[in-house]
């Protein structure tokens, strides 16, 4: 979807190194939300936010921190506790639901260790 | 917590013959099941989605059921084509705390041989 933007495409980072993973959507959805792909798997939630300034751990939130600012943003840090960091990143949104909606995903993040 | 079991894990059909994948999942609470089509390096894509008040939706030749008494749904896609292959991952919805938390399968890997 055009309304959810991540950026970098390609991400590298060094042993010991934190590296943050940025998502940025104009769909003026309130809730979003981190995965984690690895190869021939699901998707995995790591982190997700419903409301400014309020996030929540997913599933495999160990390793990895989120700050929701903004109604647009949620940035993903991975930090040096992630020990196997090497995984395609989605980050997807959707509107806070009274029945269930859909969620909508960005291009993604592919990080890998040097 | 909610657990999704997809399969097959890999499929191969004639093109214009049908496909279908099949997904149960255990949470009897879980209430909306979208289906996503991820091409290699792509966002998934959502093509379909049912919530539990309704057995069967259909759009075009992409059809799914849903027994929630059995707690499995199904993707049907019919008249099979090239472009229909790529990996599908279906997924559950549980609302926890007025948050959608959406657990998927581990995938199909759909290919349409000419």
């Amino acid at each position: 979807d055009g309304g959810i933007t991540q950026s970098p495409k390609y991400l590298f980072r060094k042993e010991g190194q934190n590296v943050t993973l940025s998502c940025e959507q104009n769909l003026n959805h309130d809730a979003m939300y981190w995965y984690r792909q690895d190869p021939g798997q699901g998707l995995r939630l790591i982190y997700y936010s419903q409301i400014v300034n309020d996030f929540q751990k997913g599933d495999i939130a160990e390793g990895y921190s989120v700050s929701r600012e903004k109604k647009e943003s949620f940035p993903l840090t991975v930090t040096s506790a992630q020990k196997n960091p090497t995984a395609f990143y989605l980050c997807a949104s959707s509107m806070v639901p009274t029945g269930n909606q859909p969620q909508h995903f960005g291009d993604g993040t592919r990080l890998s260790i040097l | 917590g909610e657990n999704v079991e997809q399969h097959p894990s890999t499929l191969s059909v004639q093109e214009g013959d049908s496909a279908v994948i099949k997904c149960t999942y255990s949470d009897s609470a879980s209430n909306y099941f979208p289906w996503y089509k991820q091409e290699l390096g792509k966002r998934p894509q959502l093509i379909i989605d049912i919530r539990s008040n309704v057995g069967e939706k259909k759009d075009q030749r992409i059809a799914v059921t849903l027994n929630k008494t059995a707690k499995h749904f199904s993707l049907h896609i019919t008249e099979t084509q090239p472009e229909d292959s790529a990996v599908y991952f279906c997924a559950a919805s549980v609302l926890i705390q007025g948050a959608q938390k959406l657990v998927f399968g581990q995938g199909t890997r759909l290919t349409i041989n000419p």
